[in-house]
């Protein structure tokens, strides 16, 4: 079965830094992959999609890699900022179902 | 503001009772989708409506039962329902890309706010 692994539960890093998250995924070959963020109480919102054939994506802060031989992508928020507290989930789509990865609770302290 | 809506935001049933979530969308979405998420869990995915046709089911106990009555409206009917059954449940909805379009688009899920189930 798929499977999607996030690399923490919680990240906590400094206002102004870059976090970086990671999303490794088995058993799938997916034409893309795609980043949410959630917060409490509330449903994801889509963030960036990336493809096999894009090695990087970058939208305003945002940047992501994907790397299919290691079947992993990175998501870096540079100069993070207290609003980027949230959920951040991965998402692969085989075929029209959408999985989603285990998240990462982010939290940016002032 | 979300282009998927679900109602109610909030219910409380019995295991006995029976109650239906709602959720409408007039994006043009074909392809609906029904996730159920537990605290600090990811969401699970439960169904998948691909031009009002169930095309997936991930499983789910028959007492959940969903619906598609037409393209703009999505259920989910809930009968018998047990405590462990309490989550928040999202609708979200997704374009299916045309071949041309897909190369173009992102074909991203479109959430609503969800719904908050307790079963007493």
């Amino acid at each position: 079965s798929q499977k999607i692994e996030q690399n923490s539960e919680a990240l906590n890093i400094q206002e102004g830094k870059t976090a970086t998250l990671t999303c490794n995924y088995t058993n799938y070959s997916p034409a893309y992959l795609q980043w949410y963020r959630q917060d409490p109480g509330r449903g994801p919102v889509f963030l960036l999609l990336i493809r096999e054939n894009e090695k990087e994506k970058r939208k305003e802060r945002l940047k992501v890699t994907f790397d299919t031989t290691l079947k992993q992508s990175l998501f870096h928020i540079t100069a993070s900022q207290p609003a980027d507290s949230a959920t951040y989930l991965c998402a692969l789509a085989p075929g029209n179902q959408f999985y989603f990865g285990t998240g990462t609770s982010l939290t940016v302290i002032p | 503001d979300t282009e998927v809506t679900q109602t109610p935001k909030h219910l409380v049933m019995g295991m006995t009772n029976k109650k239906s979530l709602k959720c409408e969308q007039h994006m043009g979405h074909r392809a609906m989708y029904w996730y159920k998420q537990k605290a600090k869990k990811p969401p699970e995915l439960m169904f998948v409506y691909s031009y009002e046709k169930l095309s997936i089911n991930e499983s789910v106990p028959s007492r959940f039962s969903p619906e598609c009555p037409n393209s703009s409206l999505l259920n989910l009917h809930l009968h018998a329902l047990q405590p462990e059954d309490s989550a928040l449940y999202l609708c979200a909805g997704r374009l299916i890309l045309g071949a041309l379009k897909r190369i173009l688009g992102t074909g991203e899920l479109f959430f609503g706010e969800g719904s908050r189930l307790t079963v007493l």
